[in-house]
C-alpha cells in the first residue's frame, strides 16, 4: 500500500500564472478530495469526487479553481491566475465509499503565490 | 451548520507531563464522527482517531485516551507522560449526516510543543 502521493510538494508561482496539481489515491479508493489549508487554520473542504463524478464543491471554490478526475484514479486540481490569497497547502485525501470515515491524507502541495 | 471549536491555540509542556487537548464541536445530527489527526512539521495529517455518535466510551490507545462526552459536546485528547516526538499541531474534526458524511470540517488546531 503505497499511500496517497502528491505532486509536486512545492509550487512557488507569481501572481496570475496557472498552476496544476496531482493526487493519486490509494489504488481501491474510489473517493478523492481536495482540501486547502492556509497557515494557523485547519484543513477546509474543497470538493470531492466518487469515482470521475465530481459531487460536491464548497464555495470557497471559485471559478478560477477547477478539479478533475478524468478515469476516476488520479485527480488534478487548477488554478487559473493566481492571487496572493491562494497562497496555502492543498491536501488530497481518499477513501472507500463505504467508509468514507477513513479518509487518508497525502502529503500536500504547498503553493507559494510571489 | 457544524462547528469544532479547539480553544488552545498553543501548549507547551516539559517532557513527561501530561497534556489535555480540548475539543468542542457543534452539530444538528445524532449520527456523526468525531476524529483527531495529527499534522507533524513535516505536513501529513496523521490520523489518531474517530468515534461516532453512539459510541460514548472513553478509549486509551499506549500514551493516547480520549473522552468523549455528548453532554458537553467535547471529544477531549490527553497525552500522558508526553514526549519530544509528540510535539505537533493536532486537528479535531466533525463529519455529520448534514455535510453528506463525506467532507471533515476541521477546528482550528492546537500546536503542542513538548520540550525536553
Amino acid at each position: 500500500d503505497t499511500g496517497v502521493s502528491q505532486n509536486p510538494r512545492h509550487k512557488i508561482t507569481k501572481r496570475g500564472q496557472n498552476v496544476t496539481f496531482r493526487c493519486d489515491p490509494i489504488s481501491e479508493h474510489n473517493r478523492l478530495y481536495w482540501y486547502r489549508q492556509t497557515l494557523g487554520q485547519g484543513p477546509e473542504f474543497l470538493t470531492y469526487f466518487q469515482n470521475e463524478a465530481q459531487l460536491e464543491k464548497s464555495r470557497l471554490l471559485s471559478d478560477r479553481f477547477s478539479a478533475e478526475r478524468p478515469k476516476g484514479s488520479f485527480s488534478t486540481l487548477e488554478i487559473q491566475r493566481t492571487e496572493q490569497g491562494d497562497s496555502a497547502m492543498y491536501l488530497c485525501a481518499s477513501s472507500l465509499q463505504g467508509r468514507f470515515y477513513e479518509q487518508y491524507f497525502g502529503p500536500g502541495t504547498r503553493l507559494t503565490v510571489t | 451548520a457544524q462547528k469544532v471549536t479547539q480553544a488552545q491555540t498553543e501548549i507547551s509542556v516539559v517532557e513527561k507531563e501530561d497534556v489535555t487537548l480540548d475539543c468542542v464541536y457543534e452539530t444538528r445530527d445524532t449520527t456523526y464522527y468525531l476524529f483527531w489527526y495529527k499534522q507533524p512539521p513535516s505536513g501529513e495529517l496523521v490520523f489518531l482517531i474517530r468515534r461516532n455518535s453512539f459510541d460514548e466510551q472513553n478509549e486509551i490507545s499506549g500514551r493516547y485516551s480520549w473522552n468523549f462526552q455528548k453532554s458537553t459536546s467535547s471529544f477531549n485528547f490527553t497525552i500522558t507522560a508526553s514526549q519530544v516526538v509528540d510535539s505537533a499541531v493536532y486537528f479535531c474534526a466533525l463529519s455529520d449526516r448534514n455535510s453528506g458524511n463525506t467532507p471533515l470540517v476541521f477546528g482550528k488546531g492546537t500546536r503542542l510543543s513538548v520540550i525536553a
